[in-house]
């Protein structure tokens, strides 16, 4: 079945380093992938999407381009702040389009 | 902004009790969900509910689980006879469309223990 696979955490970097989480996913047809990210506390808001390959989704500064080829969808951030700090979930939705199937998570710690 | 609330944020029960978790969704939403996740596993779908049926569920939605809406804001889990195993954090999230045309709102959710 569909699945989708992240790296493991934590991720622990310094204030304005560059951010890379990798999520690789397996699916049947051509699913929208997604990156959901969990603050302290809330719960899981989504981050950012792409619908087909070779889009680029972008927000907060984030960005995730899907490649077909590779079947990935990794996470990157030029400069991370303490803010960042968080859990970051890679997702693709089903085929029937109405259920999300996650990765494990990963743990992001930015120390100042 | 409108928030998904979930009630309540933890709660303890014993193997075999009945549990209710409770979500208000997001008011003019369309589409309701239930997903948990195991303590540092994956957050794992259960089932997805629209036009006041299951749309969709998923092998983990058996007969110990159910869902409702009885009232036009609430939508409860029930999980009918609790086992260890159910011990986790239950998500409540909903949407205007399906999953490609809008984001799932998720809750903060709800820390069932099962002692």
């Amino acid at each position: 079945g569909d699945s989708v696979t992240q790296m493991e955490g934590p991720v622990t970097l310094s204030e304005e380093a560059f951010l890379t989480i990798n999520c690789t996913y397996t699916a049947t047809g051509y699913p929208s992938l997604f990156w959901y990210v969990q603050y302290p506390g809330e719960g899981l808001q989504l981050l950012l999407k792409a619908t087909k390959a070779d889009d680029k989704g972008s927000n907060k500064g984030f960005e995730a381009t899907y490649r077909k080829e590779t079947t990935s969808f990794h996470l990157e951030k030029g400069s991370v702040q303490v803010s960042d700090s968080a859990v970051y979930f890679c997702a693709l939705s089903d085929q029937a389009g109405t259920a999300l199937i996650f990765g494990k998570g990963t743990t992001l710690s930015v120390s100042s | 902004e409108p928030e998904v609330t979930q009630t309540p944020s933890h709660q303890v029960t014993q193997m075999g009790q009945e549990v209710i978790l409770r979500c208000v969704p997001i008011s003019n939403h369309l589409y309701f969900y239930w997903y948990r996740q195991i303590l540092g596993q994956k957050v794992e779908f259960l089932v997805s509910f629209y036009n006041n049926e299951i749309s969709e569920k998923s092998e983990i939605f058996d007969d110990q689980f159910s869902v409702e809406r009885p009232d036009g804001s609430n939508f409860t889990l029930k999980i009918r006879s609790t086992k260890l195993e159910d011990s986790a954090m239950y998500f409540c999230a909903s949407s205007g469309w399906g999953t490609d045309n809008s984001p799932l709102h998720f809750g903060n959710g709800t820390r069932l223990t099962v002692t």
